[in-house]
């Protein structure tokens, strides 16, 4: 049981470059999360999705964007990535929205 | 929308009790949760509470006073695995999330 898997691991990007994060989760949760984790800060939530077909904004949204593709998956593009962008992201998913996240390992991103 | 208050950091030895404290303040408050997070890794869920009292998992506990907004973990007979951070986490009525900042706990032998 993989439960929740994201791609890539690691990523470096130069200032102004594209991307997108990929997110799958097989428990068949119907809420799926993007945080991003900066030293200090705990973890703030980027977007998220309630339910497949419907995404929201949440405590960081600017400079992202997201897509649910389907039940199983979540994806997070960054147009135009700046430095201000590296951190850890992490993907999480939730039966219910109200507990027992399920995340992700993690992206591990700087921009140069 | 949530914010929540917890202590940045607490030391304490082997077999020792540490009480993590953390107040919130949000709206459409529904629950608060825990999760614990070893150096980069993933969150892992501990503990939830939706209604005020103790909830017990082995050597973890975790309190909700919802009329004082305060809750508390309390991790027992401390481990060096234990040696981690722990974050609270508060969930309202729009399915989402929000995290404190995380308490840095270090178990010295």
């Amino acid at each position: 049981n993989a439960g929740v898997t994201q791609t890539p691991k690691f990523q470096v990007l130069k200032t102004g470059q594209s991307m997108t994060l990929q997110c799958a989760q097989d428990m068949n949760h119907n809420s799926m999360y993007w945080y991003r984790q900066d030293p200090g800060m705990g973890l703030r939530l980027i977007y998220y999705s309630a339910s497949e077909g419907t995404t929201d904004k949440g405590e960081v949204p600017n400079g992202y964007n997201v897509s649910r593709l389907n039940k199983r998956e979540f994806s997070l593009r960054l147009e135009s990535a700046a430095p201000s962008q590296t951190s850890v992201y992490f993907c999480a998913s939730s039966e219910t929205g109200e507990y027992g996240y399920t995340f992700g390992s993690g992206t591990r991103l700087t921009v140069v | 929308g949530q914010s929540l208050e917890q202590p940045s950091e607490v030391t304490a030895v082997e077999g020792a009790i540490v009480q993590i404290n953390c107040t919130y303040q949000t709206s459409g408050f529904y629950g608060l949760s825990w999760y614990q997070q070893h150096d980069g890794g993933a969150p892992t869920f501990l503990s939830y509470n939706a209604l005020d009292g103790l909830e017990e998992t082995g050597r973890f506990s975790s309190f909700l006073s919802r009329s004082d907004s305060y809750g508390y973990l309390l991790l027992q007979e401390l481990q060096m695995k234990d040696s981690a951070s722990y974050f609270c986490a508060g969930s309202s009525n729009d399915y989402k999330l929000s995290f404190g900042a995380g308490t840095t706990v270090t178990v010295r032998a």
